[in-house]
């Protein structure tokens, strides 16, 4: 079973909004990732966040975590057109030798 | 710098038939997943491996072998094909696991009818 569910599983909005993903996982993690694809292409790292951190930026991405309920968020700040993609987030479950990711959350921004 | 480089990109195959999809990387990494991503699915992880000449099942092995007889080549194999696995394939690196990050190929579109 998945590791990660995304919540919604889709979502439009206009640019200039505000997006915001989440994430529920199931067991104990050392760290989570976040990753985006493009329609047909490979995924490409965007942020991580370790399990004693509370919340990190990069640029027009905001991720918090939150272990107690075993949930992280995804906030883009300002979207374009060009952030439309779908979103993965992944943890370490399993000792930390791989990567499981959940279901992903497809992002559509439109002009 | 190439980063993970997959072949071939498109494949289509008969029930049955045998092939094997490669996975290439260029950063020395340790280590290399192979996932499988379907509709509504995510990313399954089918094999991985911690370095050279080791292999470990990950969470959907079953028709599908693996081989790191090289530390910058993984090798993916569908032994009898089904309709079951018409898939999109994306290989994998990293350099410690699931740190920093993992670098992914452009992905293997295989339609078995």
């Amino acid at each position: 079973s998945q590791q990660g569910e995304e919540d919604p599983q889709a979502l439009s909005i206009q640019e200039g909004e505000n997006a915001t993903m989440n994430c529920s996982y199931k067991t104990s993690i050392n760290n989570l990732q976040w990753y985006r694809q493009n329609s047909g292409r490979g995924l490409v790292h965007l942020i991580l966040i370790r399990s004693n951190e509370r919340e990190k930026h990069s640029g027009r991405l905001r991720v918090t975590l939150d272990t107690s309920k075993k949930s992280s968020s995804l906030l883009i700040t300002a979207s374009r057109a060009a952030d439309t993609a779908s979103y993965f987030c992944a943890t370490d479950a399993g000792g930390g030798n791989k990567l499981t990711f959940g279901t992903g959350t497809q992002l559509k921004v439109e002009l | 710098n190439a980063g993970v480089t997959q072949t071939p990109k498109f494949r289509v195959l008969k029930t049955g038939q045998s092939m094997t999809l490669l996975c290439a990387q260029d950063m020395n990494h340790e280590y290399m997943y192979w996932y499988r991503q379907d509709p509504g699915m995510g990313l399954r992880l089918i094999h991985y491996s911690v370095g050279e000449g080791t292999t470990a099942k990950g969470e959907v092995p079953d028709g599908y072998n693996v081989s790191r007889l090289k530390k910058q080549n993984f090798l993916l194999g569908l032994e009898s094909a089904a309709p079951s696995q018409t898939s999109v394939y994306f290989c994998a690196s990293s350099l410690l696991g699931a740190l920093p990050e993992a670098f992914f190929g452009q992905g293997t579109r295989l339609t078995v009818v």
